[in-house]
């Protein structure tokens, strides 16, 4: 089982909802990352936090608003979305931000649908 | 731009056969690359890594090797087995936080 949890793990929306995503780690890691992955692609890095604070937006549309309330919650908030942001939402943490310093845990993902 | 280059993009192998997946990349100040793996229906998982003071890391039936000259990097399974079937991505540090994954190879382990 991974060490990210992320919830819920399938997720169908109208244009007009709006929905949150959320992920939790107990690992005592101190960055958290939200990726989007499409089918039989590799992940796209979205949004980095370290210290609880956003450190990187990977020029991602406003119709995704991402929260860290603390050091071990993430959410990332949807409103709007276009059917081409179906995909498989990841979360994921690392002990200190920079992918190089420690490695990234990944989550399961959400798969989200937008109809 | 930066990128890296991931092939085959489907392996298929037979059980108890090795597997090796290469991948090239562009920038020659990365130094750090990991392998993760992606079953059907989960997250990736890293399953090794290597930074580029070290040209080959071995993990029971994983190993990874790296040349920097070549700026390439390769993930070898031996002794494949039917659980070893998934995605495997590898990807190339860029910058502190820039990870630039490779496209996947769907690795396919027949009984």
């Amino acid at each position: 089982d991974t060490e990210v949890t992320q919830t819920p793990k399938h997720l169908v929306m109208g244009m007009t909802n709006k929905k949150s995503l959320k992920c939790e780690q107990h690992m005592g890691h101190r960055a958290m990352y939200w990726y989007k992955q499409k089918a039989k692609k590799p992940p796209e890095l979205m949004f980095v936090y370290s210290y609880e604070k956003l450190s990187i937006n990977e020029s991602v549309p406003s119709r995704f608003s991402p929260e860290c309330p603390n050091s071990s919650l993430l959410n990332l908030h949807l409103h709007a979305l276009q059917p081409e942001d179906s995909a498989l939402y990841l979360c994921a943490s690392s002990q200190e931000a920079g992918q190089g310093n420690s490695p990234l845990h990944f989550g399961n993902g959400t798969r989200l649908t937008v109809t | 731009g930066e990128n890296v280059e991931q092939h085959p993009s489907t392996l298929s192998v037979q059980e108890g056969d090795s597997a090796v997946i290469k991948c090239t990349y562009s920038d020659s100040a990365s130094n750090y690359f990991p392998w993760y793996k992606q079953e059907l229906g989960k997250g990736p998982q890293l399953i090794i890594d290597i930074r580029s003071n070290v040209g080959e890391k071995k993990d029971q039936r994983i190993a990874v090797t790296l040349n920097k000259t070549a700026k390439h990097f390769s993930l070898h399974i031996t002794e494949t087995q039917p659980e070893d079937s998934a995605v495997y991505f590898c990807a190339a540090l860029y910058s502190n936080y820039q990870l630039i994954w490779g496209a996947g190879t769907k690795l396919i382990i027949k009984p």
